[in-house]
């Protein structure tokens, strides 16, 4: 049972371009989130999923946009990078079915650095 | 609005000694509250959660924590500090208990370093 997978593990990208990030859920969850987590900010919510289809914004979601076509695939898009969003990305996943406090799970994490 | 807030960025113990880092919440409906330790290089997991059954919770690794309503805090403790303890811990909150599509919303973090 792999969880969450994030891929690719580490990208540099330049100023301006583009890149899409994989998140890869194989426990049939229903909602899936992608947060960023900066040195001393914690983690922030960028956009989540409720389902297969659906998408809504998150605490920070300017500069990225999300697709949730399959329901084990949440992807976050970056169109034009700016070094601003050199972070280190998580994705997670939840079992809402088992109630609200259920935990969530998370990714190993996608290192970005934009240069 | 729910917020964490997480006092003190960084905690140092020697081994042996106990843990204790701090989280108040602020929630305008019953919260569900969470630990979560990130180990370096690796995403997050969960420690323990306050489900409403019991205000004393245990979680893994030896840790527990205590939830106080009149004092809305929800702060971790461990009675003795191992040096494999060392790493970043969350504190979190759900936002909108029992509403769909609820995220966490997470404290800055507290990074707990072990010395010897």
């Amino acid at each position: 049972n792999a969880g969450v997978t994030q891929t690719p593990k580490f990208r540099v990208l330049k100023t301006g371009q583009s890149m899409t990030l994989l998140c890869a859920q194989d426990m049939n969850h229903e909602y899936m989130y992608w947060y960023r987590q900066d040195p001393g900010m914690g983690l922030r919510l960028i956009h989540y999923s409720v389902g297969e289809g659906t998408t809504a914004k998150g605490e920070v979601p300017d500069g990225y946009n999300v697709s949730r076509l399959k329901k084990q695939n949440f992807l976050l898009g970056l169109e034009s990078a700016a070094p601003s969003q050199t972070s280190v990305y998580f994705c997670a996943s939840i079992d809402r079915d088992k109630g609200p406090n259920s935990p969530l799970h998370f990714g190993n994490g996608t290192r970005l650095t934009v240069t | 609005a729910q917020s964490v807030t997480q006092l003190g960025s960084h905690v140092s113990v020697s081994e042996g000694a106990l843990v204790l880092l701090r989280c108040n919440y602020s929630s305008s409906v019953p919260p569900y509250l969470f630990w979560y330790v990130q180990y370096p290089n690796q995403g997050l997991q969960l420690l323990l959660k306050y489900t409403s059954a019991a205000t004393l919770v245990k979680g893994i690794n030896g840790f527990e924590a205590e939830f106080k309503k009149s004092e809305t805090s929800f702060h971790l403790t461990k009675p003795s500090a191992h040096m494999s303890d060392a790493a970043e811990y969350f504190c979190a909150v759900s936002a909108l208990a029992n509403q769909a599509g609820t995220a966490l919303i997470f404290g800055k973090g507290t990074t707990l370093s072990v010395s010897s």
